[in-house]
């Protein structure tokens, strides 16, 4: 059974483009959570989403956007990248979360902006 | 959900115990506690979780006080591969989308 697993591994952009990162759950989970590590800090809530729609939202701003599609996989857009925006992008997955369930993590994309 | 207190970094022999400490005084009577561990480079990895009942499964056993105050993950007998981050995080459950608060967590480094 694949868990989490997240494209590209890595990515090179330039500021001011629009990236797009993908994520597939682990099978039969149907809640997507995506974080943002910045080197040396603990992951950052971004946002989730279950039954296609976003559920809850961290301190954000709305160049970060999501999706979900039918099949459960998410995407995590990022438009007018800055340089701050250099990270590890953690997608996480778990089944029912509002019921307790743990979330399992992807093993990130390592996005770098120049 | 409420804010937790870890050490930043702790040492543990191999085949030791290794007792992770975490404060939690603020935590109200519907957030469970959690524990993940973050190895270099990977995605963080869930271990435990408990409400007010010590907790104990195949990684670790979790040992939290009976005012809820704090709590203690232990890892029975550490091995190199146990080397990682180890954060700490309370969150409500029922009725919560709930986000995973990360703090900075315990580096934790096993030594031969």
């Amino acid at each position: 059974d694949a868990g989490v697993t997240q494209s590209p591994t890595h990515l090179i952009k330039t500021r001011g483009q629009q990236v797009t990162l993908r994520c597939s759950p682990k099978s039969g989970h149907d809640t997507v959570s995506w974080y943002q590590q910045a080197l040396g800090q603990g992951p950052q809530f971004i946002f989730q989403y279950y039954e296609e729609e976003e559920r809850q939202r961290g301190n954000f701003p709305d160049r970060f956007s999501g999706h979900q599609f039918p099949n459960y996989s998410s995407e995590l857009n990022v438009n007018a990248l800055l340089l701050g925006d250099s990270a590890l992008y953690l997608c996480a997955s778990s089944l029912a979360w509002a019921l307790g369930y743990e979330q399992y993590f992807g093993p990130g994309t390592r996005l770098t902006v120049t | 959900d409420a804010k937790t207190t870890q050490p930043p970094s702790m040492d543990c022999a191999e085949g030791r115990a290794a007792n992770l400490p975490c404060n939690h005084s603020t935590i109200s009577g519907n957030e469970y506690v959690y524990w993940y561990r973050q190895i270099h480079s990977q995605g963080p990895q869930y271990i435990i979780h408990g409400l007010k009942n010590n907790e104990t499964n195949e990684m670790a056993s979790l040992i939290i006080t009976e005012d809820r105050k704090s709590s203690t993950l232990i890892l029975p007998h550490a091995t190199l591969r146990d080397t990682a981050v180890y954060y700490c995080i309370v969150r409500v459950i029922l009725g919560s989308w709930g986000k995973l608060q990360f703090g900075a967590g315990t580096q934790v480094v096993v030594t031969p």
